[in-house]
């Protein structure tokens, strides 16, 4: 139990379709960020979100849309994505930006 | 640009001793990171260096010498689940974390 949880563990879906991956901490962290981990490649970073802000988008694609309500929640919305998007999505947490973060188990996406 | 290079894989034995060696060049430095992460797991955080020198935390130590920019990971008294994959990560100088690829480890009895 690392104090971040994200829903759902495993997606599938089709290239037309609208998902979201939700991620939520228990840590009571102020920083909050979107990875992605694709096989032989570094962990990616995707968006970081501090104070509930987005400070940073590191060129993502406008098919994935973040979002964060409060500092405890981060939601990744999905649509029209491609097969090469089909990774594992982890969040993470940190107390302050930059510090020691705390990852979920990821979201194992699957496009078809 | 940015550059963190590990090892892909390594094997060792049963309580034998393994290090785990990380080079970067990266724009900015504040820091570095080693997690480790089993197949299907979170990565887990086990260390953290900003100064140079070596950070000992039971079996695992951190090393870090930024004039070379190299780093390292030891385990020692291997155990049959250190089998994972541990990765470096450099904090450059607008607090990002850079991951490498990561090293993934077996350990055989």
């Amino acid at each position: 139990e690392t104090g971040v949880t994200q829903t759902p563990r495993h997606l599938v879906m089709g290239m037309t379709n609208k998902k979201s991956l939700k991620c939520e901490q228990h840590l009571g962290h102020n920083a909050m960020y979107w990875y992605k981990q694709s096989a032989k490649k570094p962990l990616e970073l995707m968006f970081v979100y501090n104070f509930k802000e987005q400070t940073e988008n590191n060129s993502v694609p406008s098919r994935f849309s973040p979002e964060c309500p409060n500092s405890s929640h981060l939601f990744l919305h999905l649509h029209t994505l491609q097969p090469e998007d089909s990774a594992l999505y982890l969040c993470a947490s940190s107390q302050e930006r930059g510090g020691p973060q705390h990852f979920g188990d990821g979201t194992r996406l699957s496009i078809l | 640009g940015q550059n963190i290079d590990q090892p892909t894989e390594m094997t060792a034995t049963e309580g034998a001793i393994v290090q785990i060696n990380c080079t970067y060049q990266t724009s900015g430095f504040n820091g570095l990171f080693w997690y480790q992460q089993h197949a299907g797991e979170a990565p887990t955080f086990l260390s953290y260096n900003v100064l140079d020198g070596l950070e000992e935390k039971g079996r695992f130590s951190s090393f870090l010498s930024r004039s070379k920019g190299y780093s390292y990971l030891l385990l020692k008294e291997l155990q049959m689940k250190d089998s994972a994959s541990y990765l470096c990560a450099v904090r450059d100088d607008t607090d990002k974390l850079i991951f490498g690829t990561g090293t993934r480890l077996q350990v055989f009895p």
